[in-house]
């Protein structure tokens, strides 16, 4: 089974606008971690947010809001005031176990968000 | 100050030949990773070192060896390269809640 699934392949947003990015995740450890990355076209993975699952607030880190609802296993990501450099493919990941441990990051298929003028 | 670095970004070779990936991370993290990215984007992970020992060696084939040398570098050594090993590969460390990814370097082999 999946265990991270990003519903959206492509997504359109106007310039200036907030736009959500879906995420849900599967997984019967207590404690995990989600991470949200921006890979713009030249290629590099760019860190933008992490939630921890005991976090009792949901993540924001400038423009960029994690909405963390862990019933329904989601943590959709929230980009506010879209600017045309946030047009890029947008990646969530989960790490199983408790943060500080050693295992990997398993990622989703990834929704490439498009900003228009 | 580049947290995570690695090179080469390209590596064009032929197949047949032996190619190495280093990577080198200055943030003082436990675990370092390699992750390799398809031609459809999807990111799998192929190894995970804590503390310099191999922690997940997960279905890849042996012709792939990654080396550690100290906690702050874990290099990737591929043998006999393979046109299917075609990809960009990705270092990546981190510690708590950070997880840091250097820039790729996108292998072609012809």
């Amino acid at each position: 089974a999946q265990k991270i699934t990003q519903t959206q392949p492509g997504m359109f947003v106007q310039e200036k606008e907030a736009v959500t990015l879906d995420c849900t995740y599967d997984t019967s450890d207590p404690s995990y971690g989600l991470f949200w990355y921006k890979q713009p076209s030249s290629g590099e993975m760019i860190f933008l947010i992490y939630q921890g699952s005991y976090d009792q607030q949901n993540a924001t880190e400038g423009r960029y809001s994690l909405n963390f609802q862990k019933a329904r296993k989601s943590a959709n990501l929230v980009i506010s005031a879209s600017q045309l450099g946030d047009s890029a493919m947008y990646f969530c990941a989960m790490r199983e176990g408790r943060a500080g441990s050693a295992r990997q990051l398993t990622f989703g298929s990834g929704t490439q968000l498009t900003v228009l003028p | 100050d580049t947290a995570v670095s690695q090179t080469p970004k390209y590596l064009v070779t032929q197949m047949g030949n032996d190619k190495s990936i280093k990577c080198e991370q200055n943030l003082g993290h436990d675990t370092m990773y390699w992750y390799k990215q398809d031609s459809k984007k999807f990111l799998k992970i192929m190894f995970s070192y804590n503390n310099k020992e191999l922690i997940i060696n997960e279905t890849v084939p042996n012709r792939f060896s990654p080396k550690s040398p100290d906690k702050a570098h874990l290099n990737l050594h591929i043998n006999s390269l393979e046109l299917g090993d075609s990809a960009v590969y990705f270092c990546a460390s981190s510690r708590e809640a950070q997880a840091f990814f250097g820039q790729g370097t996108r292998l072609t082999v012809v």
